[in-house]
């Protein structure tokens, strides 16, 4: 089945540093990565999304690289803030209808 | 985006009862919603996939007989934790999938219901 890898599991970033988290999958018809930050006690919340069609996307402080040969897609998060602070999630779909597989979460710890 | 609710946000139960928690996709007519379950400092598990007039689809090792669903209509699902026991505390959150219009990619997730069983 789906499978998806993301690392680091936490990552602790001095405030206007960057932080980058990284995942990696393993069904090869998969088509949409979104990225999701869920704050403590919240549902998730949807940051970015990249669709296979494409390398990149930037949305302000947030991007996504996709590589669809090596099956892995990075979040970089740029001049972080410490309302940055949460766990990430990266997620794949498209494989087997609009169901999503999750990574494990990477805690994300912006220090000001 | 679309905007999802659930009720209620927390719930304490007493084992072997039964807990209804309500999804709502407030502003997109879902034919397709989805249930997750995430225990404490862990991933979300995807539970089944909420049919609107149909029969839900679990995903295996989750018993269909204890997590009931029912999407009787194109804004609510309904999970129904069916004689729950300390086992079944989690946290349970629910996204918006398909609409009438066909499966969309994008799930916007709910803002989670907490579920503690004693």
């Amino acid at each position: 089945g789906e499978n998806v890898e993301q690392h680091p599991s936490t990552l602790s970033v001095q405030e206007g540093d960057s932080a980058v988290i990284k995942c990696t999958y393993s069904d090869s018809a998969s088509n949409y990565f979104p990225w999701y930050k869920q704050e403590l006690g919240k549902g998730p919340q949807l940051i970015i999304d990249i669709r296979s069609n494409v390398g990149e996307k930037k949305d302000q402080r947030i991007a996504v690289t996709l590589n669809k040969t090596a099956k892995h897609f990075s979040l970089h998060i740029t001049e972080t803030q410490p309302e940055d602070s949460a766990v990430y999630f990266c997620a794949e779909g498209g494989a087997a209808g609009n169901k999503l597989t999750f990574g494990g979460g990477t805690r994300v710890l912006v220090k000001p | 985006g679309a905007v999802v609710s659930q009720h209620p946000s927390w719930v304490i139960c007493k084992s072997g009862t039964s807990v209804k928690i309500e999804c709502r996709s407030l502003d997109f007519q879902a034919t397709t919603m989805f249930w997750y379950r995430q225990f404490p400092k862990q991933s979300l598990m995807l539970m089944a996939t909420s049919n609107e007039g149909s029969k839900a689809t679990y995903e295996q090792g989750v018993e269909k007989d204890k997590f009931l669903i029912n999407h009787a209509s194109l804004t609510l699902s309904t999970l129904t934790v069916t004689s729950a026991h300390p086992e079944d505390s989690s946290f349970y959150i629910c996204s918006n999938g398909g609409g009438t219009t066909g499966a969309r990619e994008t799930q916007y997730f709910g803002p989670g219901t907490r579920l503690l069983v004693l």
